[in-house]
């Protein structure tokens, strides 16, 4: 079973930041927080993971609180593209290598 | 940017009937694996394949279902006898190593078993 925890969905209005918030109270030491997300009708995309610092690429950033306990995806100036199901997961760094999706929270941008 | 591709996007099938899924992973990629999401449901691991091996399989993986890579190239699930409740779309996924972060999907085929 996914050991996270997401709001069912969420909206935010384009061109501000999506903030999304994940809850992983029983994350392990050397488990990564890992974020995909799920446009309607396609495959799964990786967006970014961390297992700490907060981390920051071109889709994304990803803040992982001190107690590592629950982060927030944040997209920072969202497009109505960015309207998909977002999946926080949290995985160990090698071993079980397949990904336990959740329900996800599903993002909807509006206009 | 090489992509994970799956053919066919929609394959309709009868009950009993064997089908056979294809996927060509990204060409430097080692490791393989299969998820499917019914309708309305989660995504959900099916197996993961390493060197030719089934490297982990789920419970939902019985008997009817298998996989292989005949070629350098694809990499295909069977499933030997459809049933209706194996309508889903079924994601191939690729990871270029061991330590790699990412794993890569396809766009999916939905399969419908009538």
């Amino acid at each position: 079973d996914a050991k996270t925890t997401q709001p069912t969905s969420m909206d935010c209005a384009e061109g501000r930041a999506a903030n999304l918030p994940c809850n992983h109270s029983t994350i392990s030491g050397n488990e990564y927080v890992y974020w995909y997300r799920q446009i309607h009708s396609q495959g799964p995309q990786y967006i970014i993971h961390g297992l700490k610092n907060n981390e920051t690429n071109e889709m994304a950033s990803l803040i992982i609180t001190e107690d590592r306990k629950s982060s927030t995806l944040i997209l920072p100036h969202a497009t109505l593209r960015d309207t998909a199901v977002y999946y926080c997961i949290v995985r160990p760094p090698e071993g079980d290598d397949k990904i336990i999706f959740g329900k996800g929270t599903r993002l909807h941008i509006l206009p | 940017e090489p992509e994970v591709t799956q053919t066919p996007s929609h394959q309709v099938t009868q009950m009993g009937q064997e089908v056979i899924l294809r996927c060509v992973p990204i060409s430097n990629h080692l490791y393989f694996y299969w998820y499917r999401q019914i309708l309305g449901q989660k995504v959900e691991f099916l197996v993961s394949f390493y060197n030719n091996e089934i490297s982990e399989k789920s419970e939902i993986f019985d008997d009817q279902f298998s996989v292989e890579r005949p070629d350098g190239s694809n990499f295909t699930l069977k499933i030997r006898s459809t049933k209706l409740e194996d309508s889903a779309m079924y994601f191939c996924a690729s990871k270029k190593a061991w330590s790699a972060t990412e794993q890569y999907f396809g766009p999916g085929t939905r399969l419908t078993v009538t």
